[in-house]
């Protein structure tokens, strides 16, 4: 079982609409969760971070932990074609820990 | 305030020379991370420092990779010999360490794409 573990998609979501991504995670002590977002030929880039259990709101896009399930997700909301790209879930066990990216999940918006 | 800065950013040698990617962290950041990136997945940890001390090395093929970080700051990632399965790019990473007022994110270098022929 692999430590963190997304689906890889692609997943296509038409311009407007939810777009949800999922996280499963295995070392049930893990502290802190982090969504990437990279795009093809960059580097990753923080979009969201949760350390608590429920909803993180920033602007379009909201992060949700659930600690008991070992679930991340990360929600777009009015999906923009720019928001297409590959989002890395990555989590870490404590402040002194390695952080650990799952395989990325490819998002495609369509006009 | 400048990113992290990596260099070369493009590197194509034959199997069996070496390589070596040098990274320079934001400035103040402790923590240095170097992950490899292959095509469609994602980073995987090659080795982190905290400040000289390599913590975490257990990924790092000892055969033919190797890593320094001195005083440090800059990093220099070398492999020797390199192999057709290395091809990939090579990310560095650095962030503070996690605390009340910081997140302890890593920001990424643009990275060295590396392809073995």
């Amino acid at each position: 079982q692999k430590e963190v573990e997304q689906n890889s998609g692609p997943l296509s979501v038409p311009e407007g609409a939810i777009a949800s991504l999922n996280c499963t995670y295995s070392d049930r002590g893990s502290q802190s969760f982090f969504w990437y977002r990279q795009y093809s030929g960059k580097s990753p880039e923080l979009i969201m971070f949760i350390y608590s259990n429920g909803d993180k709101e920033d602007g379009r896009f909201t992060a949700q932990l659930n600690k008991a399930s070992q679930y991340v997700s990360l929600l777009i909301r009015d999906s923009q074609p720019s928001d297409s790209a590959t989002y890395l879930c990555a989590v870490r066990k404590s402040s002194a820990s390695k952080i650990i990216f799952g395989s990325g999940t490819r998002l495609s918006i369509r006009p | 305030e400048a990113g992290v800065v990596q260099s070369p950013r493009y590197k194509i040698i034959e199997k069996k020379q070496p390589v070596a990617f040098w990274c320079n962290p934001i400035s103040g950041h402790n923590t240095l991370y170097w992950y490899l990136q292959n095509l469609g997945q994602g980073p995987e940890l090659l080795i982190r420092y905290e400040n000289e001390e390599a913590v975490d090395d257990s990924q790092l093929p000892k055969d033919r990779f190797s890593a320094e970080r001195l005083k440090g700051v800059d990093s220099t990632l070398k492999i020797q010999p390199a192999e057709l399965g290395d091809s990939a790019v090579y990310l560095c990473a650095s962030s503070l360490r996690q605390g009340v007022t910081n997140t302890g994110e890593l920001f990424f270098g643009e990275g060295s794409r590396l392809t073995v022929l």
